[in-house]
C-alpha cells in the first residue's frame, strides 16, 4: 500500500459528460502528478500541481483540467468527454519542489469507460 | 510521444532464470525509473537512477543508466512467479523536470 487513495475505482460515463476524479495523496507530500493510461499502453502525464500550483502539463487539451487544495488531496476534471478518454486515471503522490523529482507513489487507479 | 522504448515488448521466461529488460530515451535526463503494474493496477515504484549514476542495485533487481547510449536496463534475478507483471521506465526529461515521461512497458511472463 502506497498510502494514495483514489475515488472512485471505476466510472461509466457518455460522450459528451463532465467527470471528476479524486486523489489523496500520501501523508506530508506536497505534489500531485495525474497520468492517463490507455489499454496495453504505458502511462501519458497529464499534468502536476505543486503546493496548489500547476507545475507542468503534458499534451493534453483544456478540457483536462485540475485542482489541489491546500491538504494536498486533488481533484482531475475532464468535460465533453470523448470515447477516448476511456481509460485508467493515475494518481501519483511525492515530496518535490518542482525541480527534480523524488519517487512517486501511485494510487490504484479510477478506470473511466466513455460509451 | 514516449520518450521512453522497452525491449522486449513481452518476455516469457521459467522460474529461476533472470530477466532482462531494455529501456531507450531520447533527451538527456535527470533520472530514470523503473516501475512495475501488475494487470491494470497502480505502479509500484522499484529503483530511481540518478544521471551521474551508472549502476544501482535493491535485492534481485540491477539496474544500469548509460546516458552516453541514452539507454537503461533493468535485471531481476532468480525471477518468481509474483514478478509476472508489466515493467516501465520512467524518465524526467532535463529540460522539463516536472514531467514524467513512461516507456510503453514490457510484459512479463514467469513460468511455473
Amino acid at each position: 500500500e502506497t498510502g494514495v487513495t483514489q475515488s472512485p475505482t471505476h466510472l461509466i460515463k457518455t460522450r459528451g459528460q463532465q467527470v471528476t476524479l479524486r486523489c489523496s495523496s500520501q501523508s506530508g507530500h506536497n505534489t500531485v502528478s495525474w497520468y492517463q493510461q490507455a489499454l496495453g499502453q504505458g502511462p501519458q502525464f497529464i499534468f502536476q500541481y505543486y503546493r496548489e500550483e500547476e507545475n507542468g502539463r503534458g499534451n493534453f487539451p483544456p478540457r483536462f483540467s485540475g485542482l489541489q487544495f491546500p491538504n494536498y488531496s486533488s481533484e482531475l476534471n475532464v468535460n465533453a468527454l470523448e470515447l477516448d478518454d476511456s481509460a485508467l486515471y493515475l494518481c501519483a503522490s511525492s515530496l518535490g519542489q518542482g525541480a527534480i523529482q523524488e519517487t512517486q507513489y501511485f494510487g490504484p487507479g479510477t478506470r473511466l469507460l466513455v460509451l | 510521444s514516449q520518450q521512453g522504448e522497452e525491449d522486449p515488448q513481452a518476455l516469457s521466461i521459467q522460474e529461476g532464470e533472470n530477466a532482462t529488460m531494455n529501456c531507450s530515451y531520447k533527451t538527456s535526463i535527470n533520472n530514470l525509473q523503473w516501475y512495475r503494474q501488475n494487470s491494470g493496477r497502480g505502479l509500484v515504484h522499484l529503483i530511481l537512477i540518478r544521471s551521474n549514476e551508472r549502476e544501482k542495485h535493491s535485492g534481485r533487481l540491477r539496474v544500469t543508466l548509460d546516458t552516453s547510449k541514452k539507454s537503461s536496463s533493468l535485471l531481476i534475478t532468480a525471477s518468481r512467479a509474483a514478478d509476472t507483471a508489466s515493467y516501465f521506465c520512467a524518465t524526467e526529461p532535463y529540460s522539463s523536470a516536472s514531467k514524467i515521461i513512461f516507456g510503453s512497458g514490457t510484459r512479463l511472463s514467469i513460468r511455473p
